[in-house]
């Protein structure tokens, strides 16, 4: 069973980058989308952006400026990186698999989230 | 972006009751919807994709219809441990979205 575990600050300075990690164990990163999500009660739900194990890319237009995702398959693992932060970007961060290899569009698998906040 | 809107936003219910959960998206996505389950503190579990594709493990008494614009997730007997909040989300086209949840309560 494939495990995903995110990574990386839980608190960031306004105007500064948000980095996070996802580590991929009990499975290969090949042959899958991987995406970042994530939750404020403020917006619900918002789905960041995709990686394909190749590294081909899709972000939502609404992050789009401020966002990279990236992929390190030797490490079996994906990052987001996301600039220029406010407090708006407070939020639950998901890393997440799609449901079948070479398939984009819903989500089995799920890292556990991590609560990342903006604030000096 | 495609909007996908739920109702109700939150209900009460009974264990046992049979309970449905609409969700409406703002232009057709044909059948790339799916249904996720999440408690507090814990990331959405997928329930449903494709509209109506059970995902393997969930037990069958949820169970997705619609196509075009208008979904609906269905409990058939409503257990203990499936007071939780609901979500649809389509994967017609970027950006994905969700709806803003339906959360089923306790009576």
């Amino acid at each position: 069973q494939v495990q995903l575990q995110e990574s990386g600050p839980g608190l960031v300075k306004p105007s500064e980058t948000l980095s996070l990690t996802c580590t991929v164990s009990g499975g290969s990163i090949s042959s899958y989308y991987w995406s970042w999500i994530r939750q404020s009660p403020e917006k619900g739900l918002e789905w960041i952006g995709q990686i394909y194990y190749s590294g081909s890319t899709n972000y939502n237009p609404s992050l789009k400026s401020r966002v990279t995702i990236s992929v390190d398959t030797s490490k079996n693992q994906f990052s987001l990186n996301l600039n220029s932060v406010t407090a708006a970007d407070t939020a639950v961060y998901f890393c997440a698999r799609d449901r079948s290899s070479g398939y984009s569009g819903s989500w089995d698998q799920w890292g556990q989230g991590t609560l990342v906040t903006v604030s000096s | 972006a495609i909007q996908m809107t739920q109702s109700p936003s939150s209900f009460s219910a009974s264990t046992g009751d049979r309970v449905n959960i609409t969700c409406r998206a703002s232009q057709g996505i044909s059948s790339y919807l799916a249904w996720y389950q999440q408690k507090p503190g814990k990331a959405p579990k997928l329930l449903i994709y494709a509209a109506s594709t059970l995902q393997s493990g969930v037990p069958s008494r949820f169970s997705g219809s619609g196509s075009g614009t208008d979904f609906t997730l269905t409990i058939s007997c409503l257990q203990s441990e499936d007071f939780a909040t609901y979500y649809c989300q389509q994967y017609y086209s970027y950006p994905y979205t969700f709806g803003q949840g339906t959360k089923v309560e306790i009576k």
